[in-house]
Parts: C-alpha cells; sequence; structure tokens
C-alpha cells in the first residue's frame, strides 16, 4: 500500500521557468515531509523538508508548500537550471506500526532543457 | 561527496557466497539505516538501527543480516541470496532516528545476484 504518492513519473521543463513536483499521502498520521534529489549513480540527497505546523518553507530557489486538508505537497524550483536534472522523492515520516518511518514516494524524474 | 561512505559500490554474487556489506558514517549521527532499491522504485526500508541497537526489521528475510559494530559502522551480511535480491542497497544515518530528522544517504551498493 503506497502511502505517499507521485503521480507524474516524468517532467520536462524549459531552463528558467518554474518546475513545480507533486506529492500526495493518504495517512493523516504523517507530520514532517522532505524532499530528496537523487543523480544515477548516487544516493538520494536531502533537499529541504517542512514539518506539518507549516504550509511553506523556502530555500533559495526551492520551495515546499503543504496542503494538509488536501494531504498535497509540492516541491517549485524556480528558476529551472538543467543541473537540477534529476529523479526527485518525496518523503513524509510519522510514527507507524514499528516506529519512526520514513515513507517514499515512487518518484518523478525531472528534465531541464537548456 | 557523501557524507555516508558505503563499500563496495558494486558486487556480483553466487547464490551459495556469503558476501558483507559495509557502511561508515562519521557525522556522530545516531541512527543507521538499510534500504533496498529496484528500479523505478521509491527506497524500501529494511532495518533501522538506533543508538547501536535493531529498532526495526520490516519483515526482512533472513538471509540478510544487519550488524552495527559501533556508532558509525552497519554491516549487512549476506547469504544464500536470491536473484530476485538484486538491488541497490543505500545506506542512511540520521541525528537522532527522530521524525524530523532528516535522512543522509550513501551511494550505494549495487548487488547482482547470479
Amino acid at each position: 500500500d503506497q502511502q505517499v504518492k507521485q503521480n507524474s513519473p516524468s517532467l520536462s521543463v524549459q531552463e528558467g521557468r518554474i518546475s513545480i513536483l507533486n506529492c500526495d499521502y493518504t495517512n493523516s498520521m504523517f507530520d514532517y515531509f522532505l524532499w530528496y534529489k537523487k543523480y544515477p549513480a548516487e544516493g538520494p540527497t536531502f533537499l529541504i523538508s517542512i514539518s506539518s505546523i507549516k504550509d511553506k518553507n523556502e530555500d533559495g530557489r526551492f520551495t515546499v508548500f503543504l496542503n494538509k486538508s488536501a494531504k498535497h505537497l509540492s516541491l517549485h524550483i524556480v528558476p529551472s537550471q538543467p543541473g537540477d536534472s534529476a529523479v526527485y522523492f518525496c518523503a513524509a515520516t510519522g510514527i507507524g506500526d514499528t516506529g519512526n518511518q520514513f515513507y517514499f514516494g515512487t518518484g518523478t524524474s525531472l528534465t531541464v532543457i537548456p | 561527496d557523501t557524507e555516508v561512505t558505503q563499500t563496495p559500490k558494486h558486487l556480483v554474487m553466487g547464490m551459495t557466497n556469503k558476501k558483507s556489506l559495509k557502511c561508515e558514517q562519521h557525522m556522530g549521527h545516531r541512527a543507521m539505516y538499510w534500504y533496498k532499491q529496484k528500479a523505478k522504485k521509491p527506497p524500501e526500508l529494511m532495518f533501522v538501527y538506533s543508538y547501536e541497537k535493531l529498532s526495526i526489521n520490516e519483515s526482512v528475510p533472513s538471509r540478510f543480516s544487519p550488524e552495527c559494530p559501533n556508532s558509525s559502522l552497519l554491516n549487512l551480511h549476506l547469504h544464500a541470496l536470491q536473484p530476485e535480491d538484486s538491488a541497490l542497497y543505500l545506506c542512511a544515518s540520521s541525528q537522532d532516528g527522530t521524525a524530523n530528522s532528516p535522512l543522509h544517504f550513501g551511494n550505494g551498493t549495487r548487488l547482482t545476484v547470479t
């Protein structure tokens, strides 16, 4: 049962434009959300996070928005750069049956076209 | 460069072999994790060690045996694996294993079972 979903497996954006990556979750007990970026042949790299008590967190070109009522979060990258081309995973954390757990989405492959 | 180091980068083993994957971090993190990732899938949690004690085992078959010799090291001992165990094995650490403590991943070991 996939508790965190990224419904767009891929996204292409022109350099300089905004990239918007979306993520939906089903478990209302999740209280912390993260985005990871993964290049081929490397492990995921932590990008940005947001607590459930906030609805927005910004770090440079990256902004994460959280809509708790809709159980939806999004990552905005602006302006997009070719180096941003990677797979982006959203993740949610909370107390699961066996303790704190990270639940990962299925990933969105972003391609930024020069 | 990642602050979580995994060795080897690649491993090919037969179904009767015994091998070990190694992971090391020197960030003073007290929680360490093993994840398994298949192509085009999100990372799947296998084990969590918190303060050098196994805190989560996600119903992983006994042919995978984790070991945490100290707070900086995490091993995964492999024995009698099956071809379907071929995957990218990711090690991660976090500061204290709480839900809002981001994971820091290594670059993984690409395992092929023949």
